[in-house]
Protein backbone atom coordinates (compact mmCIF):
# COMPACT_ATOMS: atom_id res chain seq x y z
CA UNK A 1 0.00 0.00 0.00
CA UNK A 2 1.57 3.27 -1.10
CA UNK A 3 2.22 5.26 2.59
CA UNK A 4 1.43 9.05 3.53
CA UNK A 5 3.88 10.73 6.01
CA UNK A 6 2.19 13.53 8.01
CA UNK A 7 3.33 15.88 10.42
CA UNK A 8 3.11 14.76 14.01
CA UNK A 9 1.15 17.42 15.46
CA UNK A 10 0.09 21.15 14.73
CA UNK A 11 -1.22 23.78 16.75
CA UNK A 12 -3.44 26.55 15.40
CA UNK A 13 -5.90 29.26 17.01
CA UNK A 14 -9.35 29.65 16.97
CA UNK A 15 -10.95 31.54 13.90
CA UNK A 16 -7.66 30.81 11.59
CA UNK A 17 -6.89 28.61 8.51
CA UNK A 18 -4.93 25.77 8.89
CA UNK A 19 -3.42 24.31 6.81
CA UNK A 20 -2.70 20.48 7.13
CA UNK A 21 -0.17 18.81 4.76
CA UNK A 22 0.23 15.44 3.70
CA UNK A 23 2.76 13.85 1.08
CA UNK A 24 1.93 10.99 -0.68
CA UNK A 25 4.96 10.43 -3.20
CA UNK A 26 4.28 6.68 -4.11
CA UNK A 27 1.05 7.70 -4.83
CA UNK A 28 -0.43 5.36 -8.27
CA UNK A 29 -2.71 6.85 -10.61
CA UNK A 30 -5.88 4.99 -9.37
CA UNK A 31 -5.44 6.04 -5.64
CA UNK A 32 -7.84 8.62 -4.03
CA UNK A 33 -6.77 11.01 -1.01
CA UNK A 34 -9.18 10.57 1.74
CA UNK A 35 -9.03 12.42 5.00
CA UNK A 36 -10.77 11.28 8.56
CA UNK A 37 -10.48 13.16 11.22
CA UNK A 38 -10.69 11.41 14.95
CA UNK A 39 -11.77 13.43 17.95
CA UNK A 40 -11.01 12.44 21.17
CA UNK A 41 -12.27 9.07 22.18
CA UNK A 42 -14.24 8.94 19.53
CA UNK A 43 -14.28 6.78 16.26
CA UNK A 44 -12.93 8.57 13.01
CA UNK A 45 -15.45 10.28 11.13
CA UNK A 46 -15.12 11.19 7.28
CA UNK A 47 -13.70 14.97 6.43
CA UNK A 48 -13.58 14.78 2.62
CA UNK A 49 -11.34 12.97 -0.40
CA UNK A 50 -9.95 13.65 -3.64
CA UNK A 51 -8.26 12.34 -6.55
CA UNK A 52 -6.58 15.18 -9.10
CA UNK A 53 -8.83 18.51 -8.29
CA UNK A 54 -9.51 20.46 -5.59
CA UNK A 55 -12.38 19.53 -3.83
CA UNK A 56 -14.51 21.79 -0.96
CA UNK A 57 -17.15 20.89 1.54
CA UNK A 58 -18.87 22.27 3.83
CA UNK A 59 -16.26 20.93 6.39
CA UNK A 60 -12.82 21.69 4.80
CA UNK A 61 -11.04 21.97 1.14
CA UNK A 62 -8.66 19.86 0.41
CA UNK A 63 -6.20 20.91 -2.30
CA UNK A 64 -4.14 18.02 -4.36
CA UNK A 65 -0.56 18.98 -5.80
CA UNK A 66 -0.30 18.82 -9.78
CA UNK A 67 1.91 15.65 -9.48
CA UNK A 68 -0.53 14.10 -6.74
CA UNK A 69 2.60 13.40 -4.73
CA UNK A 70 1.28 16.12 -1.69
CA UNK A 71 -1.93 16.98 -0.80
CA UNK A 72 -3.11 19.66 2.33
CA UNK A 73 -6.43 19.54 3.85
CA UNK A 74 -7.53 23.64 5.04
CA UNK A 75 -9.95 24.20 7.25
CA UNK A 76 -10.91 27.79 6.83
CA UNK A 77 -11.80 28.84 10.36
CA UNK A 78 -10.41 26.73 13.07
CA UNK A 79 -12.77 26.22 16.26
CA UNK A 80 -12.12 24.35 19.18
CA UNK A 81 -14.31 20.83 18.01
CA UNK A 82 -11.85 20.88 15.10
CA UNK A 83 -9.04 19.71 17.72
CA UNK A 84 -8.77 16.00 16.76
CA UNK A 85 -5.95 13.69 15.20
CA UNK A 86 -6.46 14.03 11.22
CA UNK A 87 -5.61 11.01 9.11
CA UNK A 88 -4.44 11.61 5.52
CA UNK A 89 -5.38 7.42 4.26
CA UNK A 90 -4.80 6.63 0.01
CA UNK A 91 -7.78 3.96 -0.68
CA UNK A 92 -7.66 1.92 -4.38
CA UNK A 93 -10.98 3.14 -5.26
CA UNK A 94 -13.58 5.70 -4.59
CA UNK A 95 -16.16 2.28 -3.47
CA UNK A 96 -15.10 1.76 -0.32
CA UNK A 97 -16.78 -1.57 -0.02
CA UNK A 98 -15.30 -4.17 1.32
CA UNK A 99 -11.59 -2.09 0.97
CA UNK A 100 -10.11 -1.40 4.84
CA UNK A 101 -8.74 1.97 5.69
CA UNK A 102 -5.33 1.98 6.37
CA UNK A 103 -4.86 4.39 9.29
CA UNK A 104 -1.08 5.98 9.48
CA UNK A 105 0.10 8.24 12.87
CA UNK A 106 -1.66 11.25 11.55
CA UNK A 107 -1.78 15.07 12.61
CA UNK A 108 -2.60 15.83 16.50
CA UNK A 109 -4.13 19.36 15.52
CA UNK A 110 -4.29 21.55 19.36
CA UNK A 111 -6.65 24.70 18.51
CA UNK A 112 -6.23 27.56 21.23
CA UNK A 113 -8.88 29.62 21.98
CA UNK B 1 -25.23 10.52 7.45
CA UNK B 2 -25.34 6.77 8.17
CA UNK B 3 -24.97 5.55 12.04
CA UNK B 4 -22.99 2.92 13.43
CA UNK B 5 -23.38 2.11 16.81
CA UNK B 6 -21.56 -0.49 19.55
CA UNK B 7 -22.15 -2.06 22.77
CA UNK B 8 -20.95 -1.82 25.11
CA UNK B 9 -19.20 1.66 24.95
CA UNK B 10 -16.99 0.25 27.70
CA UNK B 11 -16.73 -2.17 30.14
CA UNK B 12 -14.47 -3.65 32.89
CA UNK B 13 -13.80 -7.55 33.07
CA UNK B 14 -11.52 -9.49 34.98
CA UNK B 15 -8.65 -11.66 33.38
CA UNK B 16 -9.51 -15.24 32.21
CA UNK B 17 -13.12 -14.00 30.99
CA UNK B 18 -14.18 -13.29 27.67
CA UNK B 19 -16.20 -10.44 26.39
CA UNK B 20 -18.57 -9.59 23.27
CA UNK B 21 -17.96 -6.40 21.20
CA UNK B 22 -21.31 -5.55 18.78
CA UNK B 23 -21.42 -3.49 15.84
CA UNK B 24 -24.17 -2.84 14.17
CA UNK B 25 -25.01 -0.83 11.16
CA UNK B 26 -28.47 0.89 11.98
CA UNK B 27 -29.48 2.03 8.79
CA UNK B 28 -27.55 0.48 6.02
CA UNK B 29 -26.39 -2.86 5.19
CA UNK B 30 -23.35 -3.98 5.28
CA UNK B 31 -21.81 -7.34 4.11
CA UNK B 32 -18.29 -6.73 5.26
CA UNK B 33 -17.15 -4.51 8.25
CA UNK B 34 -13.67 -3.92 10.01
CA UNK B 35 -12.69 -4.40 13.72
CA UNK B 36 -9.62 -1.93 14.88
CA UNK B 37 -7.68 -1.48 17.94
CA UNK B 38 -6.47 1.30 19.32
CA UNK B 39 -4.34 1.51 22.13
CA UNK B 40 -3.61 5.09 23.62
CA UNK B 41 -1.77 7.41 21.79
CA UNK B 42 -1.52 5.26 18.82
CA UNK B 43 -3.48 5.03 15.64
CA UNK B 44 -5.75 2.72 14.73
CA UNK B 45 -4.39 -0.71 13.87
CA UNK B 46 -6.89 -3.39 11.46
CA UNK B 47 -7.48 -6.42 13.31
CA UNK B 48 -10.00 -8.15 11.01
CA UNK B 49 -12.55 -8.17 8.57
CA UNK B 50 -15.49 -9.48 9.12
CA UNK B 51 -17.65 -11.00 6.15
CA UNK B 52 -21.63 -11.61 6.34
CA UNK B 53 -22.04 -15.18 5.90
CA UNK B 54 -18.27 -16.45 5.77
CA UNK B 55 -15.42 -16.76 8.30
CA UNK B 56 -13.59 -13.35 9.26
CA UNK B 57 -9.92 -12.81 7.81
CA UNK B 58 -7.59 -11.68 10.25
CA UNK B 59 -4.49 -9.69 10.10
CA UNK B 60 -0.77 -11.08 10.65
CA UNK B 61 -0.31 -11.33 14.41
CA UNK B 62 -3.69 -11.45 15.13
CA UNK B 63 -4.88 -14.79 16.90
CA UNK B 64 -7.97 -15.38 15.31
CA UNK B 65 -8.90 -18.08 18.23
CA UNK B 66 -8.35 -15.43 20.87
CA UNK B 67 -10.60 -12.85 18.82
CA UNK B 68 -14.00 -14.67 17.81
CA UNK B 69 -15.45 -12.75 14.63
CA UNK B 70 -19.32 -13.77 13.99
CA UNK B 71 -20.96 -11.55 11.64
CA UNK B 72 -24.67 -12.85 12.38
CA UNK B 73 -26.54 -10.88 9.92
CA UNK B 74 -25.94 -7.62 7.45
CA UNK B 75 -26.42 -5.51 10.08
CA UNK B 76 -24.47 -6.90 12.56
CA UNK B 77 -21.13 -7.87 13.55
CA UNK B 78 -19.78 -8.95 17.23
CA UNK B 79 -16.16 -9.32 18.51
CA UNK B 80 -15.65 -11.80 21.29
CA UNK B 81 -12.19 -11.46 23.11
CA UNK B 82 -11.49 -14.84 24.73
CA UNK B 83 -9.66 -15.22 28.03
CA UNK B 84 -8.76 -11.42 28.01
CA UNK B 85 -5.58 -10.38 29.93
CA UNK B 86 -4.53 -6.62 31.02
CA UNK B 87 -2.58 -6.53 27.41
CA UNK B 88 -6.16 -6.86 25.75
CA UNK B 89 -7.20 -3.46 27.54
CA UNK B 90 -7.57 -1.29 24.14
CA UNK B 91 -10.40 0.60 22.42
CA UNK B 92 -12.03 -1.38 20.13
CA UNK B 93 -13.64 0.16 17.06
CA UNK B 94 -15.51 -0.89 14.56
CA UNK B 95 -16.94 0.16 10.34
CA UNK B 96 -18.89 -0.45 8.13
CA UNK B 97 -18.78 0.33 4.36
CA UNK B 98 -22.61 0.96 2.79
CA UNK B 99 -22.92 -2.25 0.11
CA UNK B 100 -23.82 0.41 -1.79
CA UNK B 101 -21.70 2.25 -3.81
CA UNK B 102 -19.88 4.65 -1.32
CA UNK B 103 -17.10 6.79 -1.16
CA UNK B 104 -17.10 7.02 2.80
CA UNK B 105 -16.97 4.18 5.70
CA UNK B 106 -19.06 5.18 8.62
CA UNK B 107 -16.97 3.96 12.21
CA UNK B 108 -18.58 3.12 15.09
CA UNK B 109 -17.95 5.28 18.74
CA UNK B 110 -15.73 2.75 20.02
CA UNK B 111 -15.56 0.54 22.61
CA UNK B 112 -12.78 1.03 26.00
CA UNK B 113 -12.47 -2.48 27.26
CA UNK B 114 -10.05 -2.91 30.33
CA UNK B 115 -8.74 -5.76 31.89
CA UNK B 116 -8.12 -6.46 35.79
Amino acid sequence: DAKTTQPNSMESNEEEPVHLPCNHSTISGTDYIHWYRQLPSQGPEYVIHGLTSNVNNRMASLAIAEDRKSSTLILHRATLRDAAVYYCILGQTINQAGTALIFGKGTTLSVSS
Amino acid sequence: GAVVSQHPSWVICKSGTSVKIECRSLDFQATTMFWYRQFPKQSLMLMATSNEGSKATYEQGVEKDKFLINHASLTLSTLTVTSAHPEDSSFYICSAPPMTDSYEQYFGPGTRLTVT
